[in-house]
């Protein structure tokens, strides 16, 4: 089991590109979360999906940034037009079933934009 | 402000034990964590405590909750230089199960 595969590790953007991040869940897990890490700070929740749905996007910026996790393949995270406050850590969680106890990190994807 | 809280700082010597702590708001959360996340890498889970449960002792590593103080601590007995990180505690929230986070300890260790 490979565990939550998340590439790039690392990704360079300039101001006004598109970053594409993407995470593999386990096998067998059908939940993912996404989280920003900012420099220095702890984690903050983005967005948690299920195949084919977004069920809870409460923590995403209003603009430029979505999620998806389509039937087959990876779960995306889409930034359009990259600024340098973007620049974070992003990291992508997956759990069998939605209780909490079942949580497996991914190793991130550093996001830096010059 | 942090719906978590954790003091920033924590510098121990080696073999001593370390402890430390986090406050949290949610009391009905499910799921209480702590990780550890070395420089450049990602989280790794150390333990986790239902919130039915006031103590769980795993190897080195022991873990308090006060539910009535909403208050969860790390105890880590003969702390090792290997051990300097910064820890996380988090908690469970919303129907989904999302993480909410503490900003993090630092924990330093010296020789």
């Amino acid at each position: 089991n490979a565990g939550v595969m998340q590439n790039p590790r690392h990704l360079v953007r300039r101001r006004g590109q598109e970053a594409r991040l993407r995470c593999s869940p386990m096998k067998g897990h059908s939940h993912v979360y996404w989280y920003r890490q900012l420099p220095e700070e702890g984690l903050k929740f983005m967005v948690y999906l299920q195949k084919e749905n977004i069920i809870d996007e409460s923590g995403m910026p209003k603009e430029r940034f979505s999620a998806e996790f389509p039937k087959e393949g990876p779960s995306i995270l889409r930034i359009q037009q990259v600024v340098r406050g973007d620049s974070a850590a992003y990291f992508c969680a997956s759990s069998p079933r939605n209780r909490g106890d079942g949580y497996t990190f991914g190793s991130g994807t550093r996001l830096t934009v010059v | 402000g942090e719906d978590v809280e954790q003091s920033l700082f924590l510098s121990v010597r080696e073999g001593d034990s370390s402890v430390i702590n986090c406050t949290y708001t949610d009391s009905s959360s499910t799921y209480l964590y702590w990780y550890k996340q070395e420089p450049g890498a990602g989280l790794q889970l150390l333990t986790y405590i239902f919130s039915n449960m006031d103590m769980k002792q795993d190897q080195r590593l022991t873990v308090l909750l006060n539910k009535k103080d909403k208050h969860l601590s790390l105890r880590i007995a003969d702390t090792q230089t290997g051990d300097s990180a910064i820890y996380f505690c988090a908690e469970t929230q919303g129907a989904g199960n999302m993480l909410t986070f503490g900003g993090g300890t630092r924990l330093m260790v010296k020789p």
